[in-house]
């Protein structure tokens, strides 16, 4: 029979290009979030984490922008490589514990 | 050190069957969660145990169950197999601590037939 997958948002970007991926989130009280990195056949793979006193954290090619005004976070990949190819997921720690609530996640593809 | 184990990586049941699957979590980690990926829902939580407790339950059926042992190492059980319980099982573990970052396994890929 038909089979309906989840559509996925995709960003496809060339390579060496930086990326930048979205992430809209409803409670107010949500003062932690956490990108996770998703490869084809493997678990999230943590990439960096931000709490509400921040605007902004900065890794390694990877920026978190946090508006909390608007609910918003994103992430910012520069110079974009092929390794980068996955879906990236938002993610809020339900404060009542380590229950996570996952963003719908966004498909990136690098065009080499 | 190592990672979260999970284990088999891939299992295939029927209809009616059950399953067993097991998490070893990283060594000194006491929060064991449980989160079901599907490409129709998505990532979905499942269950968390800490020190051997459910500390907290997502919004699935009885036939979904968990247990946790005194080495924090988890199993999750589904009784009586469906169709639509073929999903990539992911087990993911933390401290336990409040907003703590979560650290996941491979996962194990059940096919229901």
């Amino acid at each position: 029979g038909e089979s309906v997958g989840l559509h996925l948002p995709t960003l496809s970007v060339q390579e060496g290009d930086n990326s930048i991926i979205n992430c809209a989130y409803s409670n107010s009280a949500s003062d932690y979030f956490i990108w996770y990195k998703q490869e084809s056949g493997k678990g999230p793979q943590f990439i960096i984490d931000i709490r509400s006193n921040m605007d902004k954290r900065q890794g390694q090619r990877v920026t978190v922008l946090l508006n909390k005004t608007v609910k918003h976070l994103s992430l910012q990949i520069a110079a974009t490589q092929p390794g980068d190819s996955a879906v990236y997921f938002c993610a809020d720690p339900n404060n009542a514990g380590n229950m996570l609530t996952f963003g719908g996640g966004t498909r990136l593809m690098v065009k080499p | 050190k190592a990672g979260v184990t999970q284990t088999p990586r891939y299992l295939i049941k029927t209809r009616g069957q059950q399953v067993t699957l097991s998490c070893s979590p990283i060594s000194g980690h006491r929060s064991v969660s449980w989160y079901q990926q599907t490409p129709g829902q998505g990532l979905q939580f499942l269950f968390e145990y800490f020190s051997e407790t459910q500390r907290n339950k997502g919004n699935f059926p009885g036939r979904f169950s968990g247990r946790q042992f005194s080495n924090s190492r988890s199993e999750m059980n589904v009784s009586t197999l469906e169709l639509g319980d073929s999903a990539l099982y992911l087990c993911a573990s933390s401290f336990g601590g409040h907003n703590e970052k979560l650290f996941f396994g491979s996962g194990t890929q059940l096919s229901v037939l």
